[in-house]
């Protein structure tokens, strides 16, 4: 059974610092991983996609990587603004479930 | 931007009464997923649709039951609700089961 998890489960930062957020998962049989957003109390928000075949993926401050061969991915925010305060899931599609499954988050907060 | 709708944003009602949960996209896409969401927890596939008339149970048992008689709408009703189905349900669709997931903002029902 696939198992996802994200250390921490909530992390504080002064604005402006570069920080990673860590996933985990046990089975590298995937097909992809995706870092999502989430603000208290509404959906998620496809943050970047990263497809089994690549390293990493960039969108503006963001970057993500992904080892599959050890079961890691990273959440790298540079630049950290207090909009940036939200929780963070990861989630992975396994190969043969066509399904995701997510990880419990982190709780990030920017501190102005 | 995400084009799927969530309606009611948020509902309270008494136990035993039916409900049905509204989820619509407008992008054309075939596959369709509902998760339930505690707060502070992981979501949890509770049922999922790859296409017209098209529906499963996910990994997460729920009394709940969904229809997909047009792609675009993937409704989710509970015949008798009770306190224990108080939670966040969030829809989501995606073009195919390797691509970005978009959710809709979510309905947070509370059975009183």
């Amino acid at each position: 059974k696939q198992e996802v998890t994200q250390i921490p489960a909530a992390l504080s930062v002064p604005e402006g610092e570069n920080l990673v957020l860590n996933c985990s998962f046990t089975d590298s049989a995937i097909y992809n991983l995706q870092w999502f957003r989430q603000d208290p109390g509404k959906g998620l928000t496809s943050l970047l996609l990263i497809q089994s075949s690549q390293r990493e993926q960039t969108s503006g401050r963001l970057n993500a990587s992904l080892d599959k061969s050890s079961g890691r991915s990273t959440l790298y925010i540079a630049a950290s603004q207090p909009g940036d305060s939200a929780t963070y899931l990861c989630a992975v599609t396994k190969q043969g479930a066509q399904k995701l499954v997510f990880g419990q988050g982190t709780r990030l907060t920017i501190n102005p | 931007e995400a084009d799927i709708y969530q309606t009611p944003r948020y509902l309270v009602i008494g136990t035993g009464k039916k409900i049905t949960l509204e989820c619509s996209q407008t992008m054309g896409h075939d596959k369709m997923y509902w998760y339930q969401q505690d707060p502070g927890m992981e979501l949890h596939l509770i049922h999922y649709s790859y296409g017209v008339n098209s529906t499963e149970k996910g990994d997460l048992s729920s009394e709940s039951t969904v229809s997909r008689i047009r792609t675009e709408h993937f409704p989710l009703t509970l015949e008798s609700a009770r306190p224990s189905h108080t939670s966040q349900y969030l829809c989501a669709s995606s073009r195919t089961e390797f691509e970005k997931l978009f959710f809709g903002s979510g309905t947070q029902l509370s059975v009183l």
